[in-house]
């Protein structure tokens, strides 16, 4: 089964600092990943995608990520943080399995974003 | 338009009360997800509908009765709730279920509070 592992419930950072979020996926066929966001008492809004197209993905507000296969990983960063970026991130992968439930989307646990001034 | 909408934004009933939450969208979608967000997890799916149809239940209680009325609308009706169910109930829909590449769309959530 596909699985995501977001490393650090809890990042911090300065304003104008950069931002990385990690997060690691476990899977036996190339997965297709996704980051969220979601902004206090809001639904979750999708970043960036990750579909073999490319390995550099450039999402919304500054975003990017990097499939990296033989790390597993698909880090979040952007170069420059602003207070608008504090909120909840959630990486999620969907893939082929062996139950049939290709449709699932399985999120990681998620990163709280702090944005210090 | 990518948006998913939900009403109401936030709803408190009591355990013996009979509610129903609502979602639409207008974006051609054929497939539509029911989650339950607790506070500080990531979303759990509910269910899935496919082309109207109900596909996937995932061994969710029956005090929770969805309902495709047609392409663009999904119920979520609720009766004889517990304290435990209160969440943020968040709404989304895709292309298509089965394609792995189409993202979902999220609406904004029902933020539900069952005394």
């Amino acid at each position: 089964a596909q699985s995501v592992t977001q490393l650090g419930s809890h990042v911090s950072v300065s304003e104008g600092a950069l931002v990385l979020l990690r997060c690691n996926y476990s899977s036996s066929v190339p997965p297709y990943l996704f980051w969220y966001v979601q902004y206090p008492n809001q639904g979750l809004q999708l970043l960036l995608k990750y579909t073999s197209a490319a390995t550099l993905v450039k999402g919304i507000n500054g975003f990017e990520a990097e499939f990296k296969k033989s790390e597993t990983s698909f880090h979040l960063t952007k170069p420059s943080a602003h207070m608008s970026d504090a909120a909840e991130y959630f990486c999620a992968v969907r893939g082929p399995n062996s139950g049939g439930s290709n449709y699932k989307l399985t999120f990681g646990k998620g990163t709280l974003l702090t944005v210090n001034p | 338009d990518t948006e998913v909408t939900q009403t109401p934004k936030h709803l408190v009933m009591g355990m013996t009360n009979k509610k129903s939450l609502k979602c639409e969208q207008h974006m051609g979608h054929r497939a539509m997800y029911w989650y339950k967000q607790k506070a500080k997890k990531p979303p759990e799916l509910m269910f899935v509908y496919s082309y109207e149809k109900l596909s996937i239940n995932e061994s969710v209680p029956s005090r929770f009765s969805p309902e495709c009325p047609n392409s663009s609308l999904l119920n979520l009706h609720l009766h004889a709730l517990q304290p435990e169910d209160s969440a943020l109930y968040l709404c989304a829909s895709s292309q298509h279920r089965d394609i792995l590449t189409y993202e979902q769309y999220f609406g904004p959530g029902t933020r539900l509070t069952v005394t």
